[in-house]
């Protein structure tokens, strides 16, 4: 596709409970990020994932929270035992080398 | 830690009246880019600044950058009702690093 495709668009989901977002990068992006935006927040890092480099996982906020890519292409966000905390809007980015294109993002609202 | 502040956070401004948004940042970096976010939206790439002096203009906005003073600035010029948005400026420390985001300047122009 043209850009970055995420889905669900929107996800609710009990306490409690595992969910999984999905990231589709532009093709030949060797970039992939990850970013959490709370209401009315800026953007907090997640994770970065380069080419088959080892992840950049320093953003993560607890172990609940993991994140896989394969290769160059999908990735996914995975929350263990969501909490109320964790409703956000979850966004991807790619990136071939410098400039960054955004998904519109997963806002997920645990309830 | 890099860290990346922006100034005003909020700004209310009339129709035709110019302003300034700065953006400071804590390390040396050779990348810096401007968004827009819309309500509700996912982040829109307004400018990529690349080197020391570049400035890069669109529309009624122009920004710049002073790696000297660890300082970009998003200029609006004439500013209309449809450049209400959320703007933020994002730095990358280095290439292939994550990017650092501000708090992002919630824009307001009245009629």
């Amino acid at each position: 596709g043209a850009g970055v495709s995420q889905s669900p668009s929107n996800k609710v989901t009990e306490k409690g409970k595992d969910v999984e977002l999905r990231c589709d990068p532009i093709s030949g992006h060797t970039a992939l990020y990850w970013y959490r935006q709370r209401l009315g927040q800026g953007l907090e890092f997640l994770i970065y994932f380069q080419g088959n480099s080892a992840p950049d996982k320093s953003g993560l906020p607890s172990d609940r929270f993991s994140a896989e890519r394969t290769g160059e292409s999908v990735s996914t966000l995975t929350i263990q035992r969501t909490q109320q905390e964790d409703s956000a809007v979850y966004l991807c980015a790619s990136s071939p080398f410098y400039g960054y294109t955004f998904g519109s993002g997963t806002r997920l609202t645990v309830v | 830690e890099l860290k990346v502040e922006q100034n005003p956070l909020f700004l209310s401004m009339q129709e035709g009246k110019n302003y300034t948004i700065y953006c400071n940042y804590s390390t040396t970096s050779d990348r810096l880019y401007w968004y827009r976010q819309d309500p509700g939206k996912s982040l829109e790439s307004l400018f990529v600044l690349l080197s020391n002096g570049a400035v890069k203009q669109e529309g009624r906005l122009m920004a710049s950058l002073d790696t000297k003073a660890r300082l970009s600035t998003l200029h609006i010029t004439a500013a209309v009702h449809d450049l209400s948005a959320t703007y933020f400026c994002a730095v990358q420390e280095t290439s292939g690093s994550r990017l650092t985001f501000g708090e992002g300047t919630q824009l307001t122009v009245n009629p």
